[in-house]
């Protein structure tokens, strides 16, 4: 029901470790995946994304790792500050169209 | 360069009452999407636009829901009336247009209350 999306899985981490955030995928048939990192009132903010055919893709302070074997995927999130509060949600999407479809959230809070 | 603008930020109506969400895209961006958030969950497509054409309007519940982007650039998505349960953020998100995968750029939403 509604009450169930309301608790948001929570990783608590303090702030200069590294942080990694996990999302299972369901479409095997996906050609790209990105991350999403959203605060509070706003809209999704882009991250970084990975093609289907790579496994992994670095960015300034994050790395996003693709498991196609277990359809995982992981956003690293090195050196960790006070402004990476934020929920982050995997999406994935194929190249036929524009149409991505969102995953579950992952709050991420900072321990100072 | 502008980001994505919505208006109003925030809505809050009785139910049974219309309402109206309005978006403007980023400048050059063909294509335009309308999207549900629920509290806690990720965002759910309502409807995309290429241009004025509503090429997915599958997830858009017909009966109460409607959209519009009439010169192909602002778009308006209407609920009449609003019911309880459509109590949400509606997200509006561009992208370029072209094969395969476009990056999209999120508004800041509306946040709808119905009472």
């Amino acid at each position: 029901g509604e009450s169930v999306g309301l608790h948001l899985p929570t990783l608590s981490v303090q702030e200069g470790d590294n942080s990694i955030i996990n999302c299972a995928y369901s479409n095997s048939a996906s050609d790209y995946f990105i991350w999403y990192k959203q605060e509070s009132g706003k809209g999704p903010q882009f991250i970084i994304d990975i093609r289907s055919n790579m496994d992994k893709r670095q960015g300034q302070r994050v790395t996003v790792l693709l498991n196609k074997t277990v359809k995982h995927l992981s956003l690293q999130i090195a050196a960790t500050q006070p402004g990476d509060s934020a929920v982050y949600f995997c999406a994935e999407g194929k190249n036929r169209d524009d149409k991505i479809i969102f995953g579950k959230g992952t709050r991420l809070h900072i321990l100072p | 360069e502008a980001g994505v603008v919505q208006s109003p930020r925030y809505k809050i109506i009785e139910k049974k009452q219309p309402v109206a969400f309005w978006c403007n895209p980023i400048s050059g961006h063909n294509t335009l999407y309308w999207y549900l958030q629920n509290l806690g969950q990720g965002p759910e497509l309502l409807i995309r636009y290429e241009n004025e054409e509503a090429v997915d309007d599958s997830q858009l519940p017909k009966d109460r829901f409607s959209a519009e982007r009439l010169k192909g650039v602002d778009s308006t998505l209407k609920i009449q009336p609003a019911e309880l349960g459509d109590s949400a953020v509606y997200l509006c998100a561009s992208s370029p247009s072209g094969p395969g995968y476009n990056e999209q750029f999120f508004g800041p939403g509306t946040r709808l209350t119905v009472l």
